[in-house]
């Protein structure tokens, strides 16, 4: 079975600009959940999406945004970037989702922010 | 506020000595614990769960210790190998929240 796929792994932006990343979730997982990790911060908790839907939501603000499509794919967007922005995104599937529960990372997308 | 940290960000044990490695929580609300492994250049692996009615649960070579009393929570690595080296890194949930600690860096000596 395939894992969880991002792509792009690298990407570098200027400020202002804005970016979409892809998550392919592991066959059959309808969970796709978003995170953001710098080493200030660690770990941090985006969003979740399930059957096309947000269903949980993290403390960011409203640059950061996300979709998921009928094949459980699922893409995030930053708008206006900001040097902060700077981190690796990590994708994680899941069958149920929630908040418990085994994560299927991806090897995430390394975004670095001019 | 309430957290989940890491009593120690770094770790470095020899090759066949067992590791522990800590995770402190504060959110008496939780009830699902979780260790990830992270080696470099990679996503977290899923290592082992334990959920808050059991204080104890084992693995192959990890064992995951929760005591709710002080709100700790640990990971032992027996025998630990070269390819442990990696951050760990613990989580803590419940219905309506899931946080990540730090991390801890283990390094495995030769």
């Amino acid at each position: 079975k395939a894992g969880v796929t991002q792509t792009p792994r690298y990407l570098i932006k200027t400020r202002g600009q804005q970016v979409t990343l892809s998550c392919s979730p592991i066959s059959g997982h309808r969970s796709v959940s978003w995170y953001q990790q710098t080493p200030g911060q660690g770990l941090q908790f985006l969003f979740e999406y399930f059957s096309e839907t947000q269903r949980n939501k993290g403390n960011f603000p409203g640059r950061f945004s996300g979709r998921q499509f009928s094949n459980s794919r699922s893409e995030m967007n930053v708008s206006t970037l900001e040097l902060g922005d700077s981190a690796l995104y990590l994708c994680a599937s899941s069958p149920t989702g929630g908040y418990t529960g085994e994560l299927f990372f991806g090897e995430g997308s390394r975004l670095t922010v001019l | 506020g309430e957290s989940v940290g890491l009593h120690l960000p770094t770790l470095s044990v020899q090759e066949g000595d067992n590791s522990i490695i800590n995770c402190a929580y504060s959110n008496s609300a939780s009830d699902y614990f979780i260790w990830y492994k992270q080696e470099s250049g990679k996503g977290p692996q899923f290592i082992i769960d334990i959920r808050s009615n059991m204080d104890k649960r084992q693995g192959q070579r990890v064992t995951v210790l929760l005591n709710k009393t002080v709100k700790h929570l640990s990971l032992q690595i027996a025998a630990t190998q070269p390819g442990d080296s990696a951050v760990y890194f613990c989580a803590e949930s419940n219905n309506n929240d899931m946080r990540f600690g730090a991390g801890t860096r283990l390094t495995v000596k030769p």
